[in-house]
């Protein structure tokens, strides 16, 4: 079956970049996702890259795809005490039910 | 404002007995999903509907039931036959478009006593 998977912890200080990566086994996969959940909360769609692109870059945020590594990243610029979160990586794919997400990457940014 | 709706934000439930969740949504979204969530365990689906009255399992079905009778509702029934009902649930909306995203509610935390 499909499988996500992402590292479970990340620590940066704040200012610095963080890298949270994600890899994935559907070839077929159509749509990456990036969500973020704060503690005891829903989960928010930060941002989405098609499969035929390589980048997308949204403000503090640039998402890499490499589709013949099946890896996904996402870079949080500068990142701040108010990005510590947990950060899940999804997928999708035509005729495919729902999203299968990733096991979230719990983010903490020192000060 | 449009968005996701769950209730109620915390839930206890004795032994034997069974519990719905509610979830409401004002997005005219035709697509709506129950994930239960556990710690370092991600999401997982439970069911799943896109479209009113109709819906399917997911890959953790058991011991829970839900129905799709108005388009802006998705409750999900937690039944004394999951054994293992204490967990964070995450109700979720979506439509056909650019990116296909998920909108989440708030979340219901249930646990058994």
């Amino acid at each position: 079956g499909e499988d996500v998977e992402q590292s479970l912890f990340l620590s940066v200080r704040e200012g610095d970049s963080s890298v949270i990566n994600c890899t994935y086994t559907d070839s077929s996969s159509t749509y990456l996702y990036w969500y973020k959940q704060e503690p005891g909360a829903g989960l928010q769609l930060l941002t989405y890259i098609f499969s035929n692109m390589d980048m997308k870059q949204d403000q503090r945020l640039t998402v890499l795809l490499n589709k013949k590594d099946k890896h996904l990243s996402l870079r949080i610029a500068d990142t701040q005490t108010g990005d510590s979160a947990i950060y899940f990586c999804a997928e999708s794919s035509a005729g495919r039910r729902a999203l299968t997400f990733g096991s979230g990457t719990r983010l903490q940014v020192q000060p | 404002d449009g968005g996701i709706t769950q209730s109620p934000k915390y839930l206890f439930r004795k032994e034997g007995q069974n519990v719905t969740l509610s979830c409401e949504q004002n997005l005219n979204h035709d697509a709506m999903y129950w994930y239960r969530q556990d710690p370092g365990q991600g999401l997982r689906l439970i069911y799943y509907s896109q479209i009113v009255n109709d819906f399917q399992k997911g890959d953790i079905a058991e011991g829970y039931s839900v129905s799709r009778e108005k388009k802006e509702s998705f409750p999900l029934t937690v039944t004394s036959a999951q054994k293992n009902p204490t967990a964070f649930y995450l109700c979720a909306s979506s439509t056909p478009g650019e990116g296909y995203g998920y909108t989440f509610g708030s979340g219901t935390r249930l646990t058994v006593v």
